[in-house]
């Protein structure tokens, strides 16, 4: 069974500082990996992809994808309170497959 | 930009009941999705269509079924609703990119709720 992990949080970070968020993943063949924000009572938002080793940066977010490790991570710099939300990591296996997703982990920035 | 859109916001059906919820994406993808979303269950995936008249089931499929009739539009249908599908419904379409990669994107969500 694929899996994907997150930690359920809820992370909880002063605004202004770096949120830091986790995904294990369970396969190495996967190739496509993805972060969704989900507020609540929304549905979820596609902020960030990753295909390759390395960081990726856009704006305050940048992600992290580790293929030895298998985790890919999340960053946000200078969180803002607009940015509390749930965040859903997806991970895509081969070229036709689904996209597997995680728990997500809550995310609370406060003022 | 691409749009998803989903028939209705919020959705109050009783026990029994046949329900349609319907799925619009504006951008000719070829792949959509319907999933639900359950506090501490995630999202799960209940069908997924690849084109037109091809639907494959998800980790979810039973007591639904879909339909897609046209490229553009993938129907969930609940043949006879219970109260253990009041959910969130969530339709996705998917684009492929450059070099085998895809994004997939949601619609805003329709809120179920069975009697």
């Amino acid at each position: 069974q694929k899996e994907v992990e997150q930690n359920s949080g809820p992370l909880s970070v002063p605004e202004g500082a770096i949120a830091s968020l986790n995904c294990t993943y369970s396969d190495r063949g996967s190739q496509s990996f993805f972060w969704y924000r989900q507020y609540s009572g929304k549905s979820p938002e596609l902020i960030m992809s990753i295909y390759s080793n390395g960081d990726k940066e856009d704006g305050r977010f940048t992600a992290q994808l580790n293929k030895a490790s298998q985790y890919v991570s999340l960053l946000i710099r200078d969180s803002q309170p607009s940015d509390s939300a749930t965040y859903l990591c997806a991970v895509r296996y081969n070229q036709g497959g689904k996209l597997i997703f995680g728990q997500g982990t809550e995310l609370s920035v406060k003022p | 930009d691409v749009k998803v859109t989903q028939s209705s916001r919020y959705l109050v059906k009783r026990t029994g009941e046949k329900v349609f919820l319907e799925c619009v994406q504006d951008m000719d993808h070829e792949n959509m999705f319907w999933y639900r979303q359950d506090p501490g269950l995630g999202l799960r995936l209940i069908y997924f269509s690849y084109d037109v008249k091809m639907k494959e089931k998800g980790d979810i499929p039973e007591g639904y079924s879909v339909s897609r009739e046209k490229k553009e539009r993938f129907s969930l249908i609940l043949e006879s609703a219970s109260t253990n599908q009041t959910s969130m419904y969530l339709c996705a379409s998917r684009t492929p990119l450059a070099g085998g990669r895809v994004a997939q994107y949601f619609g805003p969500g329709t809120r179920l709720l069975v009697l």
